[in-house]
């Protein structure tokens, strides 16, 4: 079982539909969360970080955790041609470092 | 504030020859990681540097190796490169103490050849 999991996609969403992307992680002690998107032939690039049990609002963007379920996802409202990239769900773990999983690739049709 | 800087930006090299690359944290950041990144095994955790002690090391042979100064800057090495190094390697940076955000600079893009 990987550390984090999240599906590869990709995931194709209508403009202006709400996008939603789902991580898994295995170690129950994990205690920070993060996103990161990052575009084709670019470095990955903070979005969101949560660190409690519910949502987290920034923008168009939710994180929301839910640590029983071991379960993170991002809410993209209001989805734009612009988010199409990559995402990246990671996880700060109990062994002091952060996991990363292998992205799912999110497209935007017009 | 200035973000992660990461020199060279691109490198070539041939099988057998060693690399240094080069990241200098955010400022006031004390904690420099580096990640490798391909399209089969994604981002992989190489290891983490804080006050000059590396802090946690990943899954990588000891041809790769890392060191930091006391600038917080960081350069990491690799040793008779394979062809399999070939990759985009990026460095990230964070406090080092509390929130765990990081950021990642541009990367250096290595191709082996």
């Amino acid at each position: 079982q990987k550390e984090v999991e999240q599906n590869s996609g990709p995931l194709s969403v209508p403009e202006g539909a709400i996008a939603s992307l789902n991580c898994t992680y295995s170690d129950r002690g994990s205690q920070s969360f993060f996103w990161y998107r990052q575009y084709s032939g670019k470095s990955p690039e903070l979005i969101m970080s949560i660190y409690s049990n519910g949502d987290k609002e920034d923008g168009r963007f939710t994180a929301q955790l839910n640590k029983a379920s071991q379960y993170v996802s991002l809410l993209i409202r209001d989805s734009q041609p612009s988010d199409s990239a990559t995402y990246l769900c990671a996880v700060y773990s109990s062994a002091s470092k952060i996991i990363f999983g292998s992205g799912t690739r999110l497209s935007i049709r017009p | 504030k200035a973000g992660v800087t990461q020199t060279p930006r691109y490198l070539i090299k041939t099988r057998g020859q060693q690399v240094t690359l080069s990241c200098s944290p955010i400022s006031g950041h004390r904690s420099v990681s580096w990640y490798q990144q391909t399209p089969g095994q994604g981002l992989q955790f190489l290891f983490e540097y804080f006050s000059e002690t590396q802090r946690n090391k990943g899954n990588f042979p000891g041809r790769f190796s890392g060191r930091q100064f006391s600038n917080s800057r960081s350069e990491m090495n690799v040793s008779t490169l394979e062809l399999g190094d070939s990759a985009l390697y990026l460095c990230a940076s964070r406090t080092g103490t509390g929130k765990y955000e990081q950021y990642f600079g541009p990367g250096t893009r290595l191709t082996v050849t």
